[in-house]
């Protein structure tokens, strides 16, 4: 049962285009989390989606962040017109259910700016 | 490869007794360190941290760290568990240029009232 697998590994854009990061839970898992890590900071919680649903949000920056979980794929996390302060290492983890279930982490995606 | 080792996967404690979670790493550079926390139905927090400095790290809720950089460790302890430190913890490592970073698989703790 391969683990939680997030891609590119490491990923590159310059000021202004457009990010995507993947994440595929494990086997069985519908529930997403997408968490930020800024350099030597902790993790910031993001968003929580099911499948077809953002359940919360309320981690997102108001403007060009936004995730989604599709029926079929990966979960996306979207950065639209980047800009340096979004670099960071971006985690992604899942669970098979809500509350207090482990969650399993991705190995995350580093995103760099030019 | 570096990993991060938690040994303890399930540990079930009464209310006031004393808590140690081992983690272990295996990375030869300088790291920060990091202990997580995930009560049920919640999202991730963050216990304490070590980056430099005095290796006895304090965070919240009672709970203190020791890096130990001979035995590659960080472990975690706290000397008088309650039954609302029922959770799961994940010991994380990250490489201190922050391009690398790695998470234990968690130990879930059991507190019994």
């Amino acid at each position: 049962n391969a683990g939680v697998m997030q891609n590119p590994r490491h990923l590159v854009r310059r000021r202004g285009q457009e990010a995507r990061l993947r994440c595929s839970p494990m086997k069985g898992h519908s529930h997403v989390y997408w968490y930020r890590q800024l350099p030597e900071e902790g993790l910031k919680f993001m968003v929580y989606l099911q499948k077809e649903n953002i359940i919360d949000e309320s981690g997102m920056p108001k403007e060009r962040f936004s995730a989604e979980f599709p029926k079929e794929g990966p979960s996306i996390l979207r950065i639209q017109q980047v800009v340096r302060g979004d670099s960071a290492a971006y985690f992604c983890a899942s669970s098979p259910r809500q509350g207090g279930e482990k969650l399993f982490f991705g190995s995350g995606t580093q995103l760099s700016v030019l | 490869a570096q990993s991060v080792s938690q040994h303890n996967h399930h540990v079930i404690l009464s209310e006031a007794a004393s808590l140690e979670l081992g983690c272990n790493y295996s990375y030869g550079g300088t790291v920060n360190l990091f202990w997580y926390v995930q009560y049920p139905g919640q999202h991730l927090q963050l216990l304490l941290k070590y980056f430099s400095g005095d290796p006895l790290v304090k965070g919240i809720k009672g709970f203190e760290a020791e890096f130990i950089k001979s035995k590659f460790s960080f472990n975690l302890r706290k000397p008088s568990v309650q039954w609302s430190d029922t959770a799961e913890y994940f010991c994380a490592v990250g490489t201190n240029t922050g391009n690398q970073f790695y998470f234990g698989t968690g130990t879930s703790l059991t507190v019994i009232p």
